[in-house]
């Protein structure tokens, strides 16, 4: 059973610039979630899909940050303009549901830089 | 709200050494403890956790750490590391009944040297 998978692994723009984030949860995963890690800080919770919908998203940090999944598989999180404090790892996780586990299962993360 | 505070941002350590790395936690509920271990260019996993019961849990390559609900904490303990183990450590915390939206520490890097 493939993971989770993140693309890319690694970008690099500049200020102002656009950038999208992909995340392919686990098959049959229903819950998809997407946190950021500002080098040396905490992971910080960004956004909760279940299936398709927004479940909880008091984590994005402005409305720069769009994030969506539709069809509830992929998601994807776009930064528009990007701006230097949003640099730092963006991870993605699935869970098949919420309940006793709560485990989430965590891709390798995509490492966005903004010069 | 919770917090988790991992006081160490970095551990080095001997190969077969014994290693603790540290994990506090405030709540002010009942809580979910969780180590991740996040290995050179792969993902975060899972690597032990607690929910109820025993207050001393394990995972299968030989780390172990122990609820103290008095003391707030969830050390992580090592009696004897390898090579393999050098990686990042994130403790987590969340809550029952809540929305399952673990809060991670800033986490400990264990470098373990040969």
């Amino acid at each position: 059973e493939a993971g989770v998978t993140q693309f890319p692994s690694h970008s690099v723009i500049e200020k102002g610039q656009t950038v999208t984030l992909r995340c392919d949860p686990i098959s049959g995963h229903d819950n998809l979630y997407w946190y950021r890690r500002v080098m040396g800080k905490e992971i910080k919770f960004l956004l909760h899909f279940v299936k398709e919908s927004k479940q909880d998203e008091s984590g994005m940090p402005n409305n720069r940050f769009l994030a969506e999944r539709t069809g509830g598989t992929y998601s994807t999180l776009k930064v528009q303009p990007a701006e230097l404090e949003d640099s730092g790892v963006y991870f993605c996780a699935s869970s098949p549901r919420t309940g006793v586990n709560h485990e989430q299962y965590f891709g390798p993360g995509t490492r966005l830089t903004v010069t | 709200a919770q917090s988790v505070t991992q006081l160490d941002s970095q551990v080095p350590v001997f190969e077969e050494a014994p290693v603790e790395l540290r994990c506090n936690y405030s709540s002010s509920v009942s809580v979910y403890l969780f180590w991740y271990v996040q290995y050179p260019n792969q993902g975060l996993q899972l690597l032990l956790k607690y929910l109820s019961g025993s207050t001393l849990v394990e995972s299968i390559n030989g780390f172990e750490a122990e609820f103290n609900k008095s003391q707030t904490s969830f050390h992580l303990r090592k009696p004897s590391v390898h090579i393999s183990d050098t990686a990042e450590y994130f403790c987590a915390v969340s809550s029952p009944g809540g929305s399952y939206i673990p809060t991670f520490g800033r986490g400990t890097s264990l470098i373990v040297h040969p």
